[in-house]
């Protein structure tokens, strides 16, 4: 079956650490995007690919990075940067219809 | 950039009322609304698509679409505790395979309440 599968579903960063949240779909979909969600919040935008090889930034691109080499793959690195990065992320990516979602990520600082 | 605004919550109902959604956007040339549903700690799953004015039904769900007044809506009928999660009005889409910047509402708490 088709779909988007993020990994991991937990992680867990020390201070001044980067890290990377995968997102590999196999939906032949053009657009991806990746969003964040604090507790009781909507989900905000941080980056999106129209396009391989193409991204921009959304609302709050900020400490975050990604790269969109394969139309499959759409990574998010999150950086030493992001100062307040314990948020769930959300891995969505769309063709001619809806969204599909990725189960998402949950990333602690410890 | 395509953006949708939800009216504002939480909202709390009894189990059986109908509870009602809102959401208006910005962009007159969309064509195709979405409504999803996110239980605590879950992602997103689509719940309904609308694509013409008027009403769509689908069992207890119905989304209503008025283009002129760039409103979409949803209705749950016979409202059940199982109903009870964040509905996310999508950005609406303008056909075709145009993308750019979508901006996601920024939901409704939907509690029902035996």
């Amino acid at each position: 079956d088709g779909g988007i599968t993020q990994s991991p579903k937990y992680l867990f960063r020390k201070e001044g650490q980067n890290v990377t949240l995968s997102c590999e779909q196999n939906l032949n979909h053009d657009a991806m995007y990746w969003y964040r969600q604090d507790p009781g919040q909507g989900l905000r935008l941080i980056y999106y690919s129209q396009i391989v090889n193409d991204f921009q930034k959304g609302d709050i691109a900020e400490g975050y990075s990604v790269s969109r080499e394969k139309k499959e793959s759409f990574p998010l690195t999150v950086t030493s940067a992001q100062k307040n990065p314990t948020a769930f992320y959300l891995c969505a990516s769309t063709s001619r219809g809806g969204y599909t979602f990725g189960s998402g990520t949950r990333l602690t600082v410890v | 950039q395509k953006e949708v605004e939800q009216n504002s919550g939480p909202l709390s109902v009894p189990e059986g009322a109908i509870a009602s959604l809102n959401c208006t956007y910005s962009d007159r040339v969309s064509q195709s609304f979405f409504w999803y549903r996110q239980y605590s700690g879950k992602s997103p799953e689509l719940i309904m698509s609308i694509y013409s004015n008027g009403d769509k039904e689908d069992g207890r769900f119905t989304a209503q679409l008025n283009k002129a007044s760039q409103y979409v809506s949803l209705l749950i009928r016979d409202s059940q505790p199982s109903d009870s999660a964040t509905y996310l009005c999508a950005p609406p889409r303008a056909g075709g395979t145009s993308y750019g910047k979508l901006t996601f509402g920024q939901g409704t708490i939907l509690t029902v309440h035996p």
